[in-house]
């Protein structure tokens, strides 16, 4: 069994500053499997980030996915008040056949 | 435009059972393998189940094997997932969601899911 496994737990910034969330898996996996997501409250979650760097369609480019083997990043350039979410990794192909990290929370500092 | 639309979720005793609907519109339904993700109340996200574009592969996580069922029904552009012996730690929002055309392996697509309350 893959386990995704996310640092920090929660994570306080401003508005401007650099967020960088991480993503470590139990086992190396391929990059194409690899995916990240936001969730506000009360909303479904929302794909960001596909194959470990590339956005998903209308994504902004403040977003960006780095990463190979066991280690994944996230990386938001300069937040905005609206990226204070939930953000959480998801594997593909290994057993289960999905599974997610237990999330980062970003919140305002 | 793309949507999906989760239905049937609800209060059932422990030991009963339920049947959700995903209903599909604004994209060629049977190209797509779909999933089943849920979210216990304050938890994080779990997937539960998928199946694939044609249904002939499906596939469950641990916690539901054996006692759920997922199917799809192309004509109808809707998938469903029977969940039967229902527990108290299958209180969740169920969302469906699409996954991406390869080689986009992640979820694109998410219905606002139903929650579904397991307790006497």
């Amino acid at each position: 069994e893959i386990v995704l496994t996310q640092s920090p737990g929660t994570l306080s910034l401003s508005p401007g500053e650099r967020a960088t969330l991480s993503c470590r898996a139990s086992q190396s996996l391929s990059s194409i499997y690899l995916a990240w997501y936001q969730q506000k409250p009360g909303q479904a979650p929302r794909l960001l980030i596909s194959g470990a760097s590339n956005r998903a369609t209308g994504i902004p480019d403040r977003f960006s996915g780095s990463g190979s083997g066991t280690d994944f990043t996230l990386t938001i350039s300069r937040l905005e008040p609206e990226d204070f979410a939930v953000y959480y990794c998801q594997q593909y192909a290994g057993s289960p056949l999905y599974s997610f990290g237990q999330g980062t929370k970003l919140e305002i500092k | 435009e793309v949507h999906l639309l989760e239905s049937g979720g609800g209060l059932v005793q422990p030991g009963g059972s339920l049947r959700l609907s995903c209903a599909a519109s604004g994209f060629n339904f049977s190209n797509y393998a779909m999933h089943w993700v849920r979210q216990a109340p304050g938890k994080g996200l779990e997937w539960v189940s998928g199946i694939s574009n044609s249904g002939g592969s499906t596939y469950f996580a641990d916690s539901v094997k054996g006692r759920f069922t997922i199917s799809r029904d192309n004509s109808k552009n809707t998938m469903y997932v029977q969940m039967n012996s229902l527990r108290a730690e299958d209180t969740a929002v169920y969302y469906c969601a699409k996954r991406g055309a390869y080689p986009v392996y992640g979820m694109d697509v998410w219905g606002q899911g139903t929650t579904v309350t397991v307790s006497s």
